[in-house]
């Protein structure tokens, strides 16, 4: 079955780091651009980071300079590595597959049931 | 960054048409893709592309989209359409994703 089942989440405090986990099962993650979308509680959805195949990654400004995204190919596993948390990092963070037709045509395909993230004291 | 501008809700009536706009500069140069997310739930791709729907998603779901402007509509509404509905493109940058603020739809 083709599916992405994240964990890691859990309640951490302001200034700590979490690193969350994306296991894919059915393809590999290697061979697709992959994503990170977040989704605070009663708010809308957020874009965070993307990888591509060639691994070069892009960030949300929101969260430039304090999350890397990241894969093991030999898990088949995305990693999002969390540090410098804040209070408005709390949400479920989803993983995504990427899909790319053209360079006009981008959307995510598949995503995961999500895991949630609190940053509180 | 850029932004994409969805109205906050819509209402329809159960059978009937309604479409979600969905507004930005990002979509003058890339398609919008559409998500339903219904509550507690992942979000669903529902439309991609031009107009493109996956295999499972009911034809009732249509994309369109002219100049700034993408539209997602409904043709034929039914009780389980009700969600939140959010469009998404890349931004003017090529290498960054931009959501829409979300629609939510509520079928009368």
């Amino acid at each position: 079955e083709v599916q992405l089942v994240e964990s890691g989440g859990g309640l951490i405090q302001p200034g700590g780091s979490l690193r969350l986990s994306c296991a894919a099962s059915g393809f590999t993650v290697s061979s697709n651009y992959m994503s990170w979308v977040r989704q605070a509680p009663g708010k809308g959805l957020e874009w965070v980071s993307v990888i591509y195949t060639d691994g070069r990654t892009y960030y949300a400004d929101s969260v430039k300079g304090r999350f890397t995204i990241s894969r093991d190919n030999s898990k088949n596993t995305l990693y999002l590595q969390m540090n410098s948390l804040r209070a408005e990092d709390t949400a479920v963070y989803y993983c995504a597959r990427d899909r790319v037709d053209t360079t006009m045509v981008w959307y995510f395909d598949l995503w995961g049931r999500g895991t949630l993230v609190t940053v509180s004291s | 960054s850029s932004e994409l501008t969805q109205d906050p809700a819509v209402s329809v009536a159960l059978g009937q048409t309604v479409r979600i706009t969905c507004q930005g500069d990002s979509l003058r140069n890339y398609y919008a893709s559409w998500y339903q997310q219904k509550p507690g739930q992942a979000p669903v791709l529902v439309i991609y592309g031009e107009n493109n729907r996956p295999s499972g998603i009911p034809d009732r779901f249509s994309g369109s989209s002219s100049g700034s402007t993408a539209s997602l509509s409904i043709t034929g509404a039914q009780a389980e359409d009700e969600a939140d509905y959010y469009c998404n493109s890349r931004d003017s940058s090529g290498n960054q994703f931009v959501f829409g603020t979300g629609t939510k739809v509520t079928v009368l």
